[in-house]
C-alpha cells in the first residue's frame, strides 16, 4: 500500500548509457514531480506533470525527459549519462488545490561511473 | 516565484537541548508552508504543515512551527531533542493553489547522545 513508489532503488551505470527510473503513485493525485538531490542535499525540482502536461521545466538538460503514460505514472528517462548526473532522484505527487502537500517516493540513487 | 532560505546549515546539539531552526520565505501572496525531515538514507517525510488558521502548528514527534506572517517566517521548534532526531530538515513553501514547491537548502541536525 505504498503511496509513491520508485524503481530501481539503486542504479549504477557507465557514462554514455541511457537509463530510466519509474515512478508510480496510488494516491489519485493529479500532479507528479521529479526532484534531484545532490551530494550536498540540495533539492532541485526538475519536472512536474499535471494531467499529462508538462507545467514546470527548470533548466534541466534535454538529455532528461519525463514520460507519463497515465496519471499514476511519471517515468524519468536519461540519455547519454554523465558523471554529474550522479545524485538521488525523488519522485513526488500532489493534488493541486488548497491542500497541496507533496508526498515523496523512497528515492533512486544513481551512480554514474 | 517564491523562495526559501534556511539560516542554519548544520546544527549540533546534545540530547534534551531545545531546538529552533530558522526558515524565511519571500512571496507576496498567500502561501502554504511545510517542514520535511529526511533521516539518513531515507526519503522526505512531512513533519508538519501550515495551510491556514492557528499560526502555531504541531507536527509529529513533538515538533511544532510558528508562522509569523509579518516576518515571512516559519521556524521549527522542539523543546527537547533526541538522538533519533538526527536528520536533514527542509523548509518548503508553495503558493496557494499552485504546485511549484520551493525548498530551502536544508539544515543538518546532529544530536549527540
Amino acid at each position: 500500500d505504498t503511496a509513491v513508489s520508485q524503481t530501481p532503488k539503486y542504479l549504477v551505470t557507465q557514462m554514455g548509457n541511457d537509463k530510466s527510473i519509474k515512478c508510480e503513485q496510488n494516491l489519485g493525485h493529479d500532479t507528479m514531480y521529479w526532484y534531484k538531490q545532490d551530494s550536498k542535499k540540495f533539492l532541485k525540482i526538475m519536472f512536474s506533470y499535471n494531467n499529462k502536461e508538462l507545467i514546470i521545466n527548470e533548466t534541466v538538460p534535454n538529455r532528461f525527459s519525463p514520460k507519463s503514460p497515465d496519471k499514476a505514472h511519471l517515468n524519468l528517462h536519461i540519455n547519454s549519462l554523465e558523471l554529474g548526473d550522479s545524485a538521488v532522484y525523488f519522485c513526488a505527487s500532489s493534488q493541486v488545490g488548497q491542500f497541496n502537500e507533496q508526498f515523496f517516493g523512497p528515492g533512486t540513487r544513481l551512480t554514474v561511473l | 516565484a517564491q523562495s526559501v532560505s534556511q539560516h542554519n546549515h548544520h546544527v549540533i546539539l546534545s540530547e534534551a537541548a531545545s531546538l529552533e531552526l530558522g526558515c524565511n520565505y519571500s512571496y507576496g501572496g498567500t502561501v502554504n508552508l511545510f517542514w520535511y525531515v529526511q533521516y539518513p538514507g531515507q526519503h522526505l517525510q512531512l513533519l508538519l504543515k501550515y495551510f491556514s488558521g492557528d499560526p502555531l502548528v504541531k507536527g509529529i514527534k513533538g515538533f511544532e512551527a510558528e508562522f509569523i506572517k509579518s516576518k515571512f517566517s516559519f521556524n521549527l521548534r522542539k523543546p527537547s531533542v533526541q538522538w533519533s532526531d538526527t536528520a536533514e530538515y527542509f523548509c518548503a513553501v508553495i503558493a496557494y493553489n499552485n504546485n511549484d514547491m520551493r525548498f530551502g537548502a536544508g539544515t543538518r541536525l546532529t544530536v549527540k547522545p
